[in-house]
């Protein structure tokens, strides 16, 4: 299975200021069609998560401009350009490339 | 719009079994798989399986398999889950998500249905 790290696993972020997790698997995500199968999604309290980020950089409907992500083959950041009080909640990735899909630990991003 | 409603939280015994439900609306309910996760408390969320809702075809995470039963219903939009000889270590949040076809990613995501197993 590919193991999908992580970090950091707790995020304190001041509003306004940026932020940035990482995500590491074990084996690549870059298929021979050129996307990376990365898919970040937000947790927030109560409720089940929400796609975020597909194929490794681009963001789903509706989600706004100040997220984005990067990376490829093995190695992927999220980043928040300005944090807001509703960015809370916990963060995962996840890989679409093989079965079983598996998600990262999860990084809880809280306001300062 | 798309949406993925499940049934209400469960208590169960220990070897008993648990079926939830998820029904879809919005969409051609048997153009898009339906996958299952769980997140345990304190847990990353788990992969469980995925269903073909047009054809009926399953696959089960080997942690599961024998133990876990995908089956849909077309005429009432619906996906079930069942899981047999349940301990505690089956407490969790149980949660489909509807596999979109052009990138595999899911989107929506049900809201989740506790399942506690306890004496």
């Amino acid at each position: 299975d590919v193991v999908m790290t992580q970090s950091p696993l707790s995020l304190p972020v001041t509003p306004g200021e940026p932020a940035s997790i990482s995500c590491r698997s074990s084996q690549s995500l870059l298929h021979s069609n050129g996307y990376n199968y990365l898919d970040w999604y937000l947790q927030k309290s109560g409720q089940s998560p929400q796609l975020l980020i597909f194929l490794g950089s681009n963001r789903a409907s509706g989600v706004p401009a100040r997220f984005s992500g990067s990376g490829s083959g093995t190695d992927f950041t999220l980043r928040i350009s300005r944090v807001e009080a509703e960015d809370v909640g916990v963060y995962y990735c996840m890989q679409a490339l093989q079965s079983p899909r598996t998600f990262g630990q999860g990084t809880k991003l809280e306001i300062k | 719009q798309v949406q993925l409603v499940q049934s209400g939280a469960e208590v169960k015994k220990p070897g008993a079994s648990v079926k939830v439900s998820c029904k879809a609306s919005g969409y051609t309910f048997t153009s898009y798989a339906i996958h299952w996760v769980r997140q345990a408390p304190g847990q990353r969320l788990e992969w469980m399986g995925w269903i073909n809702t047009g054809n009926g075809n399953t696959k089960y995470s080997q942690k599961f398999q024998g133990r876990v039963t995908f089956s849909r219903d077309t005429t009432a939009s619906t996906v079930y889950l069942e899981l047999s000889s349940l301990t505690s270590g089956d407490t969790a949040v149980y949660s489909c998500a509807r596999e979109r076809r052009a990138d595999y990613s899911f989107d929506p995501w049900g809201q989740g249905t506790l399942v506690t197993v306890s004496s």
